[in-house]
This record gives C-alpha cells, sequence and structure tokens, in this order.
C-alpha cells in the first residue's frame, strides 16, 4: 500500500526567507503531484512531475523530483504572505487514484 | 472553459439520513474521482468512474456508493449516515484514464454536516 508522508506539517516563516516542504513515499510512481488549498477552498494544481529529475518553477516555488529515492521537494524562494496556504503533494498509485501527503500549512509573516 | 462544477455546496443532514451529491466534470472529461477530506484523516480517495465504469474503489464501506452517467456527469451517495461522515467531499475530473499527464482538477466541494 502507497504511503505518502509530507513534511514539516506547520511551517511558520519570515517573509523574504527560504524553505523547503518534503513529500517521500513508500512504493514505486513516476507521477506526483503538488496542490494548494486556501482555507475554505478547493485544491488548486500547482506542478505535474512526472519522471526522474523533473524540476518545474513557478514564481517563487520550485518542485523536484528523485524517483530513486522516493523523494519530492517543494521549494519557496523569498516568501511573501500570498503563499500562506496548505501544500499537498499526491502520488499516483493506479489509474487516476491519488494518495495524498498530509499536508503542510503554511503560515508566512511579515 | 467551465471548470468542475459540485452541487450543492452545502448540506446538513441527520443521522440515519442519505445524501446524493452530484459533480459535473470539465467539458470532454470522461474519467470522475471523488475524495474525502476530513481533518482527522486528510484527503481519501472514494472511487473512481470512467465511461460510466466504476474503475477503482478505496476503503470505505459499502454505504458509500457512486454512478456515472453517459454525459460523465457523477454522482456519489452516502446512505445511513454517521457522524463520521461528516467531511468536505471533493470531485474531480481528468482527461486520460492510465495516469493523468495533466492533473486532476477539483470542483469546490460539497461540506456535508451529519447532526
Amino acid at each position: 500500500e502507497l504511503k505518502v508522508e509530507q513534511n514539516p506539517l506547520f511551517l511558520s516563516m519570515q517573509e523574504g526567507k527560504n524553505y523547503t516542504i518534503y513529500c517521500n513515499y513508500s512504493t514505486t510512481s513516476d507521477r506526483l503531484y503538488w496542490y494548494r488549498q486556501d482555507p475554505g477552498k478547493s485544491l488548486e494544481s500547482l506542478f505535474v512531475l512526472l519522471s526522474n529529475g523533473a524540476v518545474k518553477q513557478e514564481g517563487r516555488l520550485m518542485a523536484s523530483l528523485d524517483t530513486k529515492a522516493r523523494l519530492s521537494t517543494l521549494h519557496i524562494t523569498a516568501a511573501v504572505h500570498d503563499l500562506s496556504a496548505t501544500y499537498f503533494c499526491a502520488v499516483l498509485e493506479y489509474g487516476n487514484k491519488l494518495v495524498f501527503g498530509a499536508g503542510t500549512i503554511l503560515r508566512v509573516k511579515s | 472553459k467551465a471548470g468542475v462544477t459540485q452541487t450543492p455546496r452545502y448540506l446538513i443532514k441527520t443521522r440515519g439520513q442519505q445524501v446524493t451529491l452530484s459533480c459535473s466534470p470539465i467539458s470532454g472529461h470522461r474519467s470522475v474521482s471523488w475524495y474525502q477530506q476530513t481533518p482527522g484523516q486528510g484527503l481519501q480517495f472514494l472511487f473512481e468512474y470512467f465511461s460510466e465504469t466504476q474503475r477503482n474503489k478505496g476503503n470505505f464501506p459499502g454505504r458509500f456508493s457512486g454512478r456515472q452517467f453517459s454525459n460523465s456527469r457523477s454522482e456519489m451517495n452516502v446512505s445511513t449516515l454517521e457522524l463520521g461522515d461528516s467531511a468536505l467531499y471533493l470531485c474531480a475530473s481528468s482527461l486520460s484514464l492510465q495516469g493523468p499527464n495533466s492533473p486532476l482538477h477539483f470542483g469546490n466541494g460539497t461540506r456535508l454536516t451529519v447532526t
């Protein structure tokens, strides 16, 4: 059974600082997704990572995938308040079934 | 292009009742998945439908069921509601069947409260 672990679960950051969220998964998969969720809202897709060594960047967020280590990272550069949200990684198990991590609550303080 | 539409947005039901939630996928999307989100268990997969057939099912009791219509719209039903069924139910649609190269697109969810 595929398990996905995210850490940290809660992250309080100062504006302007950098930090990384980690996502480990237990069995082979070559598709990993990052989603953002604002309070009371649905999930917004951030990145789809399809292969080993994949790196994608959008604004202050950069995601990477190492399928051999079964690890993905979401790096936040020079955080701003607007990035405050909950971030989920999700791994494709089979078909269109995603297994989600517990989520990382990010709070950016000014 | 319209996104994934879920109705209703909010529901309050009493224990023992049943409830039906509806999901209209993005036009052209034939795969519809359902997820339950709770503070304690996080996001959990319920089931997935493609071309009116259930392809995958998560680890939920038989009280949870679903179906998909020929226009790809989907419904999920929960019978004999329990307090623990209170959750945000999210529907997601996708173009492809065997592992999407594009992400699942999620609707805004239905917030179900069981009292």
